[in-house]
């Protein structure tokens, strides 16, 4: 069975502050990880990753996937209270539809 | 372009009712999805249509049917709703190109309580 785990599930930090969020998985056949972010309503796709080590990068957000240790990280520089949202993480295995981590909500306080 | 519509957006029900959630796509999408949130569980499926004709149960399909009505339109239905199904719903699709990546495109939920 698909696995996607996320760390930590919550996380309150000040304006200004670097924050990485963490997901790793277990998959029968890995083809894409998805990050997306969710504010009050639907899911906004931020990244879709492939191959390991190549950083996608979206003004203060980067991602990065590690396919030899199953994981990967969301940086976000300089954090703004826009950023305050549910961050999920997703793996895609060809086989069946994504399957969702339970998320990290991430408050940013100015 | 509207994306993914789903109606209604709020629904509260008694136990035992029946009610169907509505969702369509104008993107030209294959693949439709089901999914249900709660709170510290993230996204959960719950059926989805690879393509039209075909339906396929998820990871929490008990207490739910689906219809592939065509290509547009995916619906999900409630016989008997209980109160373990209050939650928000949403609906996604994906193209082509999203099957073989998993992109998915959401609509705005469906915020559902059973009394």
């Amino acid at each position: 069975e698909d696995k996607v785990v996320q760390s930590p599930l919550s996380l309150v930090v000040h304006e200004g502050d670097t924050v990485t969020l963490n997901c790793s998985y277990e998959v029968t056949n890995f083809r894409s990880l998805l990050w997306y972010k969710q504010e009050k309503k639907a899911p906004t796709f931020l990244f879709m990753l492939t191959s390991s080590g190549i950083e996608k990068k979206s003004g203060r957000l980067s991602s990065i996937l590690d396919k030899k240790e199953l994981f990967s990280i969301l940086n976000i520089t300089a954090t703004q209270t826009g950023d305050s949202a549910v961050y999920l993480c997703a793996v895609y295995s060809g086989n069946t539809p994504l399957v969702f981590g339970k998320g990290t909500r991430l408050s940013v306080i100015a | 372009n509207a994306g993914v519509t789903q109606t209604p957006k709020f629904q509260v029900l008694k136990t035992g009712q029946s009610m169907t959630l509505q969702c369509a796509q104008d993107m030209n999408h294959n693949s439709m999805y089901w999914y249900r949130q709660d709170p510290g569980m993230g996204l959960r499926l719950i059926y989805y249509s690879a393509s039209e004709g075909t339906t396929d149960k998820g990871e929490v399909p008990n207490g739910y049917n689906v219809s592939r009505l065509n290509k547009r339109e995916f619906s999900l239905r409630l016989e008997s709703a209980a109160p373990s199904q209050t939650s928000v719903y949403f609906c996604a699709s994906s193209n082509p190109s999203g099957a073989r990546t998993g992109e998915l495109f959401f609509g705005e939920g469906s915020r559902l309580t059973v009394l």
